[in-house]
């Protein structure tokens, strides 16, 4: 059984569209995490979620938005898409929220490779 | 701020060759998280192994072994007698205790192992 499941694994799209990644997770944890992969590699976080807090990198523009309709998923929604923001983009998910221990280890899906044209 | 620094991008051994892969890491805090993921070609990123920053016993799993040593901030990662199917690009990351838990990683190593 699938731990972190994404979909789509691919996404072809035009700039200004607006797109979204969907995210589960059956481990049940409760944190979710979205993380941006570039084209050199580097990875970078995005959002922190869980359903007390919601922690966002300065860096991430407010096209980008997480939702979560329970504590199982959290989609990553993305406006008027941008050349730039062509990357694959990895949910994970842990136990906790940070706070110590073996449980804020996180668990990757496979990642979605998102392509603006 | 914290920061994690991979200073080999690329990497390249003979099959049943040790290699050891290095990684630094930045943070004020006093109690912080390590990790190793591995990115094979296929692309899902594995966890392979977490550290807290009490425990600086190094770990040795099968032909994986690690070694923290907080004196020098580094975190290094060797594999034993490679294999082919270890060639991926392999990611060290940090994270802070009670901040989210975001993970910041460094640029990673890519490993090939060739027959």
């Amino acid at each position: 059984d699938t731990a972190v499941s994404q979909t789509p694994k691919y996404l072809v799209t035009q700039m200004g569209n607006d797109k979204s990644i969907k995210c589960e997770q059956n481990l049940g944890h409760d944190t979710m995490y979205w993380y941006k992969q570039d084209s050199k590699k580097f990875l970078k976080i995005m959002f922190s979620y869980n359903n007390k807090e919601l922690i966002i990198n300065e860096t991430v523009p407010n096209r980008f938005s997480p939702k979560s309709p329970d504590k199982a998923h959290l989609n990553l929604h993305i406006n008027s898409l941008e050349l730039g923001d062509s990357a694959v983009y990895f949910c994970a998910s842990s136990q906790d929220f940070g706070s110590g221990g073996s449980l804020n280890t996180q668990y990757f899906g496979p990642g979605t490779r998102l392509t603006v044209l | 701020a914290q920061k994690v620094t991979q200073a080999q991008t690329e990497i390249s051994v003979v099959e049943k060759e040790d290699v050891t892969l290095d990684c630094v890491y930045e943070t004020r805090d006093t109690t912080y998280y390590l990790f190793w993921y591995k990115q094979p070609p296929s692309g899902e990123l594995v966890f392979l192994i977490r550290r807290n920053s009490f425990d600086e016993q190094n770990e040795i799993s099968g032909r994986y072994s690690w070694n923290f040593q907080k004196s020098t901030s580094s975190f290094n990662f060797t594999i034993t007698a490679s294999q082919v199917v270890d060639s991926a690009v392999y990611f060290c990351a940090l994270s802070r205790d009670n901040a989210g838990n975001m993970l910041t990683f460094g640029g990673g190593t890519r490993l090939m192992v060739k027959p």
